[in-house]
């Protein structure tokens, strides 16, 4: 089975604060995603990979950056927290083009809030 | 551009009665079309695909979706409701051929199974 692993379930911290959360898969899969899910609003694209070293903006880049030195390891970095990225952050990976296969591997998420 | 619309934001039916969870998209090209089911604090997992063949799907745990393009529908049903499909759902659109590495997720239906 893929395995997706976010190593943060649960984070708490404050505002201003540099944050770094870090998704590893384990199928050798070209593509990872970040996503934002908030209640009512679904998930929101932040940014993905199609490969190390390489980066694209989804929908809501703003206040958020990537790393991907690694095929396996894809992190999420918050420069400076704010209040309004409490929320839920799901790190997803695919073997081919979306379009064709849609098939998403999620982790289970981590749920950051920001005081 | 594509888009998704989910049109009940909670359902909720009695055990053994049939499920109907209500998705319709707007896409410029020919669409691929998801659903995917998230349980209670864990990450998203594709439930079955539309890919342009059959327009009758099924997936996993009994479920189906019905493709219809006149409609611009792709609803969600289950014969008969288990408790342990309490979850959140959530319909999927990808354009063929444009933005293929993302996917458009809707705001999410929470179905919940009365004993």
């Amino acid at each position: 089975d893929v395995k997706v692993t976010q190593s943060s379930r649960y984070l708490v911290k404050r505002t201003g604060e540099k944050v770094f959360l870090e998704c590893v898969q384990d199928m050798d899969h070209e593509n990872m995603f970040w996503y934002r899910q908030d209640p009512g609003l679904g998930l929101r694209l932040i940014y993905f990979s199609y490969d190390v070293k390489m980066k694209e903006k989804g929908d809501i880049p703003e206040g958020y950056s990537v790393s991907r030195e690694k095929k396996e390891r894809f992190s999420l970095i918050l420069e400076s927290a704010s209040t309004n990225q409490t929320s839920m952050y799901l790190c997803a990976s695919s073997l081919f083009r979306l379009a064709n296969t849609g098939e998403l591997f999620f982790g289970e998420g981590s749920r950051l809030t920001v005081l | 551009a594509q888009s998704v619309t989910q049109l009940d934001s909670h359902v909720s039916v009695s055990e053994g009665t049939p499920v109907l969870l209500r998705c319709n998209y707007s896409s410029s090209y020919s669409p691929s079309l998801f659903w995917y089911v998230q349980h209670p604090n864990k990450g998203l997992q594709l439930l079955l695909k539309y890919t342009s063949a059959a327009t009758l799907v099924k997936g996993i745990n009994g479920f189906e979706a019905e493709f219809k393009k006149s409609e611009t529908s792709f609803h969600l049903t289950k014969p008969s409701a288990h408790m342990s499909d309490a979850a959140e759902y959530f319909c999927v659109v990808s354009e063929s051929g444009a933005g293929s590495y993302q996917l458009t997720f809707g705001k999410g239906t929470k179905l919940s199974v009365i004993p």
